[in-house]
């Protein structure tokens, strides 16, 4: 089945470093990844749409320039936490989909991100 | 829309017996849902999924059942193994942009 790897999986660092995750499609290329947050005991919000090579689209509330992504190629797109506090705390997940339609997204394994 | 809560239902379902997850969708407009299950601390796996087409699919030990009238939809899990202990999530995806929005989800006991 599609495989999407998520990298890293946990990080803990300081308040106001940055922090950049990479989600990759290992064996499909994706047309358009997307990036979810979930605090615990909670649903997966959508922060934003990412389709390759162009501009992200970012959900109501979520701030771009805080949540920077860059979709370079069809099996790669980051996420950057620029200048993280503890509020960005929280457990980021990628997905992505191929180009054919009501294919279903397939999601990394997660990331776990800490700011201390 | 997005579901928000601070604690998630449960089910507490006997080792062998048959789970029934349910699910209300928020948009009558919605063609394609999927059900997702998670094991904590690990990214959503892809179950089963149906167009608003049918009202009925069958996988592996699971049929999903979609009912449009009640905007309802549910996962049936035969013979319910421990493995199966997870928080298993419904998503809906309304027209082209391919989003999906999420159920607030359920979390599945099985009692060996």
């Amino acid at each position: 089945g599609a495989v999407v790897s998520q990298h890293p999986s946990w990080v803990i660092c300081k308040s106001g470093t940055s922090v950049k995750i990479e989600c990759r499609s290992l064996d499909f290329q994706a047309t358009t990844m997307f990036w979810y947050r979930q605090f615990p005991k909670q649903s997966l919000m959508l922060m934003a749409t990412s389709n390759e090579g162009s501009k992200a689209t970012y959900e109501q509330g979520v701030e771009k320039d805080k949540f920077l992504i860059n979709h370079a190629s069809l099996t790669l797109s980051t996420l950057t936490v620029t200048s993280a506090h503890p509020e960005d705390s929280s457990f980021y997940i990628c997905s992505a989909r191929g180009d054919r339609d009501n294919q279903p997204q397939h999601f990394g394994d997660g990331t776990r991100l800490s700011i201390l | 829309g997005e579901s928000v809560g601070l604690h998630l239902p449960t089910l507490s379902v006997q080792e062998g017996d048959n789970s029934i997850i349910n699910c209300a969708y928020s948009n009558s407009a919605s063609d394609y849902f999927i059900w997702y299950k998670q094991e904590s601390g690990k990214g959503p796996q892809f179950i089963i999924d149906i167009r608003s087409n049918m009202d009925k699919r069958q996988g592996q030990r699971v049929t999903v059942l979609l009912n449009k009238t009640v905007k309802h939809l549910s996962l049936q899990i035969a013979a319910t193994q421990p493995g199966d202990s997870a928080v298993y999530f419904c998503a809906e995806n309304t027209g082209s942009s391919y989003k999906l929005i999420f159920g607030s989800g359920t979390r599945l006991l099985v009692r060996p």
